[in-house]
């Protein structure tokens, strides 16, 4: 247990669904991250949200939509994904502390989009 | 960000002494090195972090040289349960991007 809380740990969605995946920390960090592992590559950086502001957005298509209500929840919504999109998505939280910055991953999400 | 290059994969024995080199050789002042570790379908978990030296936890011990061009991650020990994705960042912040690490694997 980390203290970073992903749901659904598993998703599968068709291409014209929307769905939701949902972060929940309560380690009283200030940042919050998502990213993307698909198989056999490295963990892509997805967005970043400091204080609740977004400062980071790595091209990602926009059938990828964040939302961070609060520094203690981080959302990803889903629209129109394709097979390609099927992945493991982490979340993780981090104290804003310049470049000292140990990162808490969640369990992750596994999509599959069919 | 520093960009790390890692041995993709190695084997060790249990109960043997594990070391996992990375350059990093474009490294910023400001930046530290860290080391994660991830275990097939969970998120990577922090093992270690320094900037210069020698940095031990009840883990693993991390080396830097002086010019921090590189780092070691050592790993006392190991056991079949330690056999994981290792990863190397340099750098910190906002931008913790991950590399493909190293595939270690533990025999009995």
């Amino acid at each position: 247990e980390t203290g970073v809380t992903q749901t659904p740990r598993h998703l599968v969605m068709g291409m014209t669904n929307k769905k939701s995946l949902k972060c929940e920390q309560h380690l009283g960090h200030n940042a919050m991250y998502w990213y993307k592992q698909s198989a056999k590559k490295p963990l892509e950086l997805m967005f970043v949200y400091s204080l609740e502001e977004r400062v980071e957005n790595n091209s990602v298509p926009s059938r990828f939509s964040p939302e961070c209500p609060n520094s203690s929840h981080l959302f990803l919504h889903l629209h129109t994904l394709q097979p390609e999109d099927s992945a493991l998505y982490l979340c993780a939280s981090s104290q804003d502390r310049g470049h000292l910055t140990e990162a808490f991953f969640g369990q992750g999400t596994r999509l599959t989009v069919v | 960000l520093a960009k790390t290059t890692q041995p993709i994969s190695m084997d060790s024995y249990e109960g043997q002494e594990v070391n996992i080199t990375c350059s990093h050789n474009n490294i910023a002042t400001n930046d530290y090195i860290t080391w994660y570790q991830q275990f097939p379908s969970q998120g990577p978990r922090f093992i270690i972090q320094g900037y210069k030296t020698k940095v031990t936890n009840e883990v693993a011990s991390l080396f830097i040289p002086a010019d921090r061009k590189s780092s070691t991650l050592s790993l006392p020990r190991v056991s079949l349960s330690d056999t994981a994705v290792y990863y190397c960042l340099g750098g910190g912040g906002f931008k913790t991007i991950f590399g493909a690490g190293t595939r270690l694997f533990v025999k009995a």
